[in-house]
């Protein structure tokens, strides 16, 4: 029962490089959501898709884009990366039909620029 | 813009005993929904139990269970007979019954069974 993949698990940057986190799901969700998570804070939304073809900016977009590259697969990309950037980030997806439906959360991304 | 205040960024507690762990959120919706959510040392976030705003009952789930007051905007979680298991970082969350399905977390409370 896979639920949420995120790929990498482990990544270190260099400041001004670029990569992309991949994230899958195979629970028919039709949302789909990155966050970050720093020390001493919860997780803050970067990016959401509420369905296939639409994305719409959380609370802390810049420096990211993301592309919903189908129904499935929601990815989040860094074009130059930052040491601000340096942070854990989780994908996470959840039914459409009423918040009410949980929010089910990928293992993290561990991400440091140096 | 919802707020979720997790004023314990610590507690501790003896196995077998009972905990709760404070929430309090303020909001101008009457409908919305509360979550907790638990983060081991793996960090994987695992949800613990929800919430409806419009049900009065507390909801519960085997050894956790809420008490949530509308009024007050208040959302504790209880957890009984502790275990070394339940030792993990606990957020709080928010989110609107519609449009926006934002997500709205706490700072968390680190929670440490003492054997």
């Amino acid at each position: 029962n896979a639920g949420v993949t995120q790929t990498p698990k482990f990544q270190v940057l260099k400041t001004g490089q670029s990569m992309t986190l991949q994230c899958a799901q195979d629970m028919n969700h039709n949302s789909m959501y990155w966050y970050r998570q720093d020390p001493g804070m919860g997780l803050r939304l970067i990016y959401y898709s509420a369905s296939e073809g639409t994305t719409d900016k959380g609370e802390v977009p810049n420096g990211y884009n993301v592309s919903r590259l189908n129904k499935r697969e929601f990815s989040l990309r860094l074009e130059s990366a930052a040491p601000s950037q340096t942070s854990v980030y989780f994908c996470a997806s959840s039914r459409w039909g009423g918040n009410y439906n949980p929010i089910y959360f990928g293992e993290g991304s561990w991400l440091t620029v140096v | 813009a919802q707020t979720v205040t997790q004023s314990q960024p610590e507690m501790s507690v003896q196995e077998a005993e009972t905990v709760t762990l404070s929430c309090t959120y303020d909001t101008s919706e009457s409908d919305y929904y509360l979550f907790w959510y638990k983060q081991p040392p793996s960090r994987q976030m695992i949800l613990v139990i929800r919430q409806e705003a419009y049900k009065q009952q507390n909801a519960t789930e085997n050894r956790f269970s809420v008490n949530f007051q509308k009024a007050a905007k208040s959302f504790s979680l209880k957890i009984s007979d502790s275990q070394l298991g339940d030792a993990a970082m606990y957020f709080c969350a928010y989110r609107s019954a519609g449009g926006n399905e934002k997500l709205t977390f706490g700072t968390g409370t680190r929670l440490t069974i003492i054997p």
